[in-house]
């Protein structure tokens, strides 16, 4: 079966440093990878997606940028945080070519002080 | 503009009672639609998913309806529990584009009280 693993679960930073979220699913190859962002009480936006290794898409320029090493590992990173940073970041995977279910990591919840 | 619209944006309840979230979609060419619950937290959970040609769908208490002509769909929650106090999301995937970006709704917070 299919697991999407996502850490850490929370994360304290001063503004100013640097950040790195990692993802990684089991059980399935070439998936469709997704990360979102949710400021409290809004919606999901959509940061950045991918359909194979070393392919991103951003859908909002903002301080942060993504990478695919690997084929099932999906990392979000930014140089200097600002506070705007803040917020629950969630990991998503599904399969490709389709418009399929989406399955999401448990979330890491981002304080940026 | 691919666009997902939910009402109300919160809700309370009283443990027991029904309830229906609505939601308005303009995505087009439509493949489905699926209801998520997101608990406080955590990340959201594929509840159920229509397609063009289904009016209704259940799985347990929770019962979607989809009206494809007019973009509506609704989800409605029989016998609420204290564990349905979670954020609702309606999410609509296009028929075609790539990666198949689907478009969310920004959720109806739902709140049950013994």
């Amino acid at each position: 079966s299919q697991t999407i693993h996502q850490w850490p679960a929370t994360l304290v930073q001063p503004v100013g440093s640097p950040l790195s979220l990692e993802c990684t699913v089991e059980g399935t190859s070439n998936p469709n990878l997704y990360w979102y962002r949710q400021a409290a009480g809004r919606g999901l936006q959509l940061l950045f997606y991918s359909v194979g290794i070393g392919q991103i898409s951003s859908e909002v320029p903002q301080n942060l940028s993504a990478s695919r090493p690997q084929d099932r590992q999906f990392i979000l990173s930014s140089k200097k945080l600002l506070l705007s940073d803040s917020g629950f970041y969630l990991c998503a995977w599904r399969l490709p070519g389709g418009a399929g279910k989406l399955f999401f990591g448990s979330g890491t919840q981002l304080s940026v002080l | 503009k691919n666009q997902v619209e939910q009402s109300p944006q919160s809700l309370i309840i009283l443990e027991g009672k029904n309830c229906t979230l609505q939601c308005n979609y303009t995505v087009s060419p439509f493949s489905n639609l699926r209801w998520y619950k997101q608990d406080t937290g955590r990340g959201p959970v594929s509840l159920t998913i229509m397609t063009f040609s289904e009016n209704t769908k259940s799985n347990g208490r929770y019962t979607a309806t989809l009206d494809a002509d007019t973009k509506q769909s609704s989800l409605h929650i029989t016998a609420s529990q204290l564990s349905d106090s979670a954020s609702y999301i309606c999410v609509v995937s296009p028929a075609s584009g790539g990666s198949y970006i689907p478009t969310f709704g920004r959720g109806t917070s739902l709140i049950v009280h013994p």
